[in-house]
C-alpha cells in the first residue's frame, strides 16, 4: 500500500457525460502528478500540482482540467466524455519536487 | 528526441535467469533515476532510487547508472515468474524538476 488513495476504482458512463477522480496524497506529500494509461500504453503525464499550485501540464486535452485543495487532495475533471478516453487514470505524490513518486491504485474509467 | 528511451520488449527469460532492462535518456543535467514495477492493471510500484552515477544494489536487484553515456540499467539476478511485470525507468526533470519523464516501459515475463 503506497499510502496514495484513489476514488472511485471504477465508473463506467456514457458519450458526453462529466466525471470527477478523486486523489489523497500520502501525509505530508506536497506534489501530486496525473497521468492517463490507455490499454498496454504508457504512462501519459497529465498535470502537476505542487502545494496548491499548477506546476506543469502534458498532454491534456482542454476538456479535462484538475485542481489541487488546501489539504492537498486532488480532484481530475473529465468532461464531454469520448471513447476513447477509456482508460485507467492515476495519481502519484511526492514530498518534494525531485523526489520518487508513490502511485495510487488507479481509477479505471470505461466510456460507453 | 523523447527525454527518456527504453525498449519496449518484450523480454521473455527462463527462471533463475539474470535480466538486464535498460534507458537512455537525453539530458546530461538529469541527475536522479528510478525504476518502477507495474503489475498488469495496477499502479506503479517504485523498486529503486538512484542519485548521480554509480551501483545501487537492493536484493536481487541492481540498479546502475552511467552518466557519460546518459544510460541506466535495473538488473534482476535469479529472476523469478513473479517478476513477470512491466518494468518503468523515470527520471524527474524539467524546470526546477516539475516534471516527471518515464520510459515506455520493458514487458518482462518470466517462464517457471
Amino acid at each position: 500500500d503506497s499510502g496514495v488513495t484513489q476514488t472511485p476504482k471504477h465508473l463506467i458512463t456514457a458519450t458526453g457525460q462529466r466525471v470527477t477522480l478523486r486523489c489523497s496524497p500520502r501525509s505530508g506529500d506536497l506534489s501530486v502528478y496525473w497521468y492517463q494509461q490507455s490499454l498496454d500504453q504508457g504512462l501519459q503525464f497529465l498535470i502537476h500540482y505542487y502545494n496548491g499550485e499548477e506546476r506543469a501540464k502534458g498532454n491534456i486535452l482542454e476538456r479535462f482540467s484538475a485542481q489541487q485543495f488546501p489539504d492537498l487532495h486532488s480532484e481530475l475533471n473529465l468532461s464531454s466524455l469520448e471513447l476513447g478516453d477509456s482508460a485507467l487514470y492515476f495519481c502519484a505524490s511526492s514530498p518534494r519536487l525531485e523526489d520518487e513518486q508513490y502511485f495510487g491504485p488507479g481509477t479505471r474509467l470505461t466510456v460507453t | 528526441q523523447k527525454e527518456v528511451e527504453q525498449d519496449p520488449g518484450p523480454l521473455s527469460v527462463p527462471e533463475g535467469a539474470i535480466v538486464s532492462l535498460n534507458c537512455t535518456y537525453s539530458n546530461s543535467a538529469f541527475q536522479y533515476f528510478m525504476w518502477y514495477r507495474q503489475y498488469s492493471r495496477k499502479g506503479p510500484e517504485l523498486l529503486m532510487y538512484t542519485y548521480s552515477s554509480g551501483n545501487k544494489e537492493d536484493g536481487r536487484f541492481t540498479a546502475q547508472v552511467d552518466k557519460s553515456s546518459k544510460y541506466i540499467s535495473l538488473f534482476i539476478r535469479d529472476s523469478q515468474p513473479s517478476d513477470s511485470a512491466t518494468y518503468l525507468c523515470a527520471i524527474p526533470g524539467g524546470y526546477n524538476f516539475n516534471k516527471f519523464y518515464f520510459g515506455s516501459g520493458t514487458k518482462l515475463n518470466v517462464k517457471p
